[in-house]
C-alpha cells in the first residue's frame, strides 16, 4: 500500500499564477512532511518541511496547508516563475522511516 | 562544492556484468542512503546505513550489496546486471537517522544494455 499519494502526476500554470500540489498519505503516526524539488540531472533537495503540531508553513512564495484530521497537505506556490518548472516530491515521515510521493511534474508557462 | 560525491555519473554496462557506484559525502553526516529512481518508481529506497551498521533494507534482490569502508562512504556494488536495473541512483546522507532532512547527492544514471 502506497504511504504518501501525490493526486497529479504533472501540474502546467501560466506565470504568476498560484501552483497548488496535493498530497495525502496514510499513517497517522506521521509527524513530519518535507517537500523536496527536483530539477532535471539533480538529486531532490528539501524546499519546506511542516511538522504534524502546525496546519501552515510559509516560506516566502511557498506555503505549506497542512490537515492532520483529513490526513492531508497542500503545497501552494504563489506567484509561480518558470525557475519553479520541476519534479516536486511530498514526502511524509516518522519512525525514522520516510516515504516519498511518485511526484509532480510543474511547468510554469512565461 | 558539492557535499554529496557520486561517481560517475553516467555508467554504460552490458548485461550480466557488475558494477560499483561510489558516494562520498563531506557533510559529517552519520547515516547514508541508496535511493532508485525510474520512469516506473520515481523515488525508491533501497537501503539505509547508520554508523556503518546497515539499517534498513527493502531491496528484494541480492545481487545489490552496499558497501561501507569508511564513515562518509557507501558504495553500492550491483552483480549480474539486468536491463531492468537502468535507473538513476541516488546516495543521500541525513545527520542521523531520526534526523529529518535528507541531502541527496546528483546521481549516478545507469543503463544496462
Amino acid at each position: 500500500q502506497q504511504q504518501v499519494r501525490q493526486s497529479s502526476q504533472s501540474l502546467t500554470v501560466w506565470e504568476g499564477e498560484t501552483a497548488i500540489l496535493n498530497c495525502s498519505y496514510e499513517n497517522s503516526a506521521f509527524d513530519y512532511f518535507p517537500w523536496y524539488q527536483q530539477f532535471p540531472g539533480e538529486g531532490p533537495a528539501l524546499l519546506i518541511a511542516i511538522r504534524s503540531v502546525s496546519d501552515k508553513k510559509e516560506d516566502g512564495r511557498f506555503t505549506i496547508f497542512f490537515n492532520k484530521r483529513e490526513k492531508n497537505l497542500s503545497l501552494h506556490i504563489k506567484d509561480s516563475q518558470p525557475g519553479d518548472s520541476a519534479t516536486y516530491f511530498c514526502a511524509a515521515q516518522g519512525n525514522n522511516r520516510i516515504f516519498f510521493g511518485d511526484g509532480t511534474q510543474l511547468v510554469v508557462k512565461p | 562544492d558539492p557535499k554529496i560525491i557520486q561517481k560517475p555519473k553516467y555508467l554504460v554496462a552490458v548485461t550480466g556484468s557488475e558494477k560499483i557506484l561510489i558516494c562520498e559525502q563531506y557533510l559529517g553526516h552519520n547515516a547514508m542512503y541508496w535511493y532508485r529512481q525510474s520512469a516506473k518508481k520515481p523515488l525508491e529506497f533501497m537501503f539505509s546505513y547508520s554508523y556503518q551498521k546497515l539499517m534498513d533494507n527493502q531491496t528484494a534482490s541480492s545481487r545489490f550489496q552496499p558497501q561501507s569502508s569508511k564513515k562518509n562512504h557507501l558504495d553500492l556494488q550491483i552483480t549480474a546486471l539486468k536491463p531492468d536495473d537502468s535507473a538513476t541512483y541516488f546516495c543521500a546522507s541525513s545527520q542521523d537517522p531520526s534526523q529529518n532532512t535528507l541531502y541527496f547527492g546528483a546521481g549516478t544514471r545507469l543503463s544496462v544494455l
